[in-house]
């Protein structure tokens, strides 16, 4: 039972194209997250959204933005690719933005840019 | 805004032996400190979690100890087993805010 999906598992991507992950969930969760996953780093807070047409930067929005206009959908926009975004992505969803309950992850995107 | 550590960032235990994993966090406000297992390939799980206003809390073979007034909480697991391989993540919150993450401990059991 799937909860929340990632549009694709492994992506290969060319510096400077623009780049679309796509994360869904439906558990009718009001906030929904984006994180990087990094050896080392952990993971990172790239941009919440806690409402349709809602965002929140995180710790490192730099060289992304979102989309939220839809409750069940929330996207990652990588407006120009470079290679040090190169990295897992995972989408997550919760019912309260503090995660109490907790929050429910997407299986991941690895992205390659090349 | 919050900061937490995590330390240490790689364990390695014989199967049946102890592991802890500590966290420390810099925000006084910080009330929810939840765990996080992620197995190789997989999506990271909540295993458990804490609230301030309490000082220990088990689940079977898994602890978790806060202490408040020195800022950290700790993962314990005991007997441990192979299938305990995992990442794992803690993170703390202040009320109403979003989670933030320690940096992950790669636990490894050995039979």
């Amino acid at each position: 039972d799937v909860k929340v999906t990632q549009s694709s598992r492994y992506l290969v991507k060319r510096t400077g194209e623009k780049v679309f992950l796509e994360c869904v969930q439906d558990m009718d969760h009001e906030n929904m997250f984006w994180y990087r996953q990094d050896p080392g780093l952990g993971l990172r807070l790239i941009y919440f959204s806690y409402d349709v047409k809602m965002k929140e930067k995180g710790d490192i929005p730099e060289g992304y933005s979102v989309s939220r206009e839809k409750k069940e959908r929330f996207s990652l926009i990588l407006e120009s690719a470079s290679t040090n975004q190169t990295s897992m992505y995972l989408c997550a969803s919760s019912l309260k933005v503090s995660g109490q309950g907790g929050y429910t992850f997407g299986s991941g995107t690895r992205l390659t840019v090349v | 805004g919050e900061n937490v550590e995590q330390h240490p960032s790689t364990l390695s235990v014989q199967e049946g032996d102890s592991a802890v994993i500590k966290c420390t966090y810099s925000d006084s406000a910080s009330n929810y400190f939840p765990w996080y297992k992620q197995e190789l390939g997989k999506r990271p799980q909540l295993i458990i979690d804490i609230r301030s206003n309490v000082g220990e809390k088990k689940d079977q073979r898994i602890a978790v100890t806060l202490n408040k007034t020195a800022k950290h909480f700790s993962l314990h697991i005991t007997e441990t087993q192979p299938e305990d391989s995992a990442v794992y993540f803690c993170a703390a919150t202040p009320s109403g805010d979003k989670l933030i993450f320690g940096t992950g401990t790669r636990l490894q059991v050995f039979p």
